[in-house]
């Protein structure tokens, strides 16, 4: 099976300054990545995915950029943070053979931006 | 435009009650339908999920019932633990697509009093 593993686990950041988090799978190859973001209390906002290296796509036009360098990492970046890029981060991973229509989800990033 | 509509946004259920949460769709193609649960502070977990040949699947004390011509399911949980309350996220996705895409409800936010 998968894991997913979201790094930092937590980050405190000012405004206008950069973000770089990073996503890596195990356990599968070539997986599709997902980027979501969850305001507090809200619900899950796709923002980026790829569906192999160098491919991304973006559901939410922002501030925020993702990129995927290797197979199983995905990177999600900002040049100049906005108070409103505060929340919590979550990258999932698509399954594979029987579990295909399922993602699989890290345990999340929580960025607070001040 | 919400492509899954999901509620109650919050429950207060006793311990040893029933929850109910409720979700409908409009598109037609979806037919994937998975819970996932969310504890504070952590990724989404896939609890159960349904395809649209059955109308009820029961995984323990977790029911999803489904009505295709009503474009609805929902899930229940037979008694209710404190250990239940958490954030529950409907889904939705077409089989088998390129992406992956699964849309989200908004969450319900379960709360079961010992």
């Amino acid at each position: 099976s998968q894991t997913i593993h979201q790094w930092p686990a937590t980050l405190v950041q000012p405004v206008g300054s950069p973000l770089s988090l990073e996503c890596t799978v195990e356990g599968t190859s070539n997986p599709n990545l997902y980027w979501y973001r969850q305001a507090a209390g809200r619900g899950l906002q796709l923002l980026f995915y790829s569906v192999g290296i160098g491919q991304i796509s973006s559901e939410v036009p922002q501030n925020l950029s993702a990129s995927r360098p290797q197979d199983r990492q995905f990177i999600l970046s900002s040049k100049k943070l906005l108070l409103s890029d505060s929340g919590f981060y979550l990258c999932a991973s698509r399954g594979r053979g029987v579990n295909t229509d399922t993602q699989y989800f890290g345990p999340g990033t929580r960025l607070t931006v001040l | 435009q919400q492509q899954v509509k999901q509620s109650p946004q919050s429950l207060i259920v006793q311990k040893g009650g029933i929850s109910i949460i409720n979700c409908a769709y409009e598109n037609t193609a979806f037919d994937y339908f998975p819970w996932y649960q969310q504890f504070p502070g952590k990724g989404p977990a896939l609890l159960i999920a349904i395809r649209p040949d059955v109308s009820e699947k029961k995984e323990g004390r977790f029911t999803i019932s489904f009505n295709k011509s009503a474009k609805q399911f929902s899930l229940h949980i037979m008694d209710s633990q404190p250990g239940d309350s958490a954030t529950y996220f409907c889904a939705a996705s077409r089989r088998g697509s390129t992406l992956g895409r699964l849309y989200f409800g908004r969450g319900t936010q379960l709360t079961v009093w010992p």
